[in-house]
């Protein structure tokens, strides 16, 4: 498996208060994206990022923000969370620039649920 | 943007039975990737397929591309019980860096 991590892995938390999902890679990989997943929905991206401080919205970006100011750090926040929110995350990386191929690799997820 | 369609969207087999699954889009698709999930897991890719026409075989799947290169399919001979899983078909969504995930075919097999 690809060296990324997601943290917190599992995360319970109140409508209104503010959350930060970490990804982490030790690929040196310059893109990186966080998606969420639901049921009947499939994985939808929520943002990406192809490079250092370089980040774009997805087609669920509403009520998300990201960061990104290392290459191996891409941190997703929810201002302010809520039942809509609950999901599964999962942040993937890509090896793009290394070849032409658009295979993304997976992190283990993470599980948020807002009350 | 792309999307793509996939067909059927829950399969279930006898242990040894052949499965196959579908992919459609209404646009020429640059690539095509197939993807595994595992309950409770994460999506793991499994091949890209790029050239109209192409069929990729690794063991007892086999990937094709279709001529138009608006379709795709997943084929598995003789499903086994680790083959349990969602079978996804990504599209490269606008760009080539961002994809568009079809929503997938839950795979169950009986033993």
């Amino acid at each position: 498996d690809a060296g990324i991590t997601q943290s917190p892995r599992h995360k319970v938390t109140e409508t209104g208060t503010p959350v930060t999902l970490r990804c982490h890679q030790t690929e040196n990989h310059r893109y990186m994206y966080w998606y969420r997943q639901d049921p009947g929905h499939g994985l939808r991206l929520i943002h990406y990022s192809y490079g250092v401080k370089d980040t774009d919205k997805g087609e669920v970006s509403d009520g998300y923000s990201v960061s990104r100011s290392k290459t191996e750090d891409f941190l997703l926040t929810l201002e302010s969370a809520t039942s809509s929110q609950t999901s599964v995350y999962f942040c993937a990386i890509s090896p793009l620039e290394y070849r032409e191929s658009y295979e993304q690799y997976f992190g283990p997820g993470t599980r948020l649920t807002v009350t | 943007g792309q999307q793509v369609m996939q067909i059927p969207q829950y399969q279930h087999v006898q242990e040894g039975e052949d499965f196959t699954t579908y992919c459609n889009s209404s646009t020429t698709l640059s690539n095509i990737q197939w993807y595994k999930q595992r309950p409770g897991g994460h999506p793991v890719f499994l091949i890209q397929l790029v050239k109209s026409g192409e069929v990729k075989k690794q063991k007892r799947l086999t990937f094709q591309f279709g001529e138009a290169k608006k379709n795709s399919s997943l084929h598995i001979t003789a499903t086994q019980t680790t083959d349990v899983g969602t079978y996804f078909c990504v599209c490269s969504g606008g760009s080539n860096y961002k994809l568009t995930f079809g929503k997938g075919t839950l795979l169950t097999v009986n033993p």
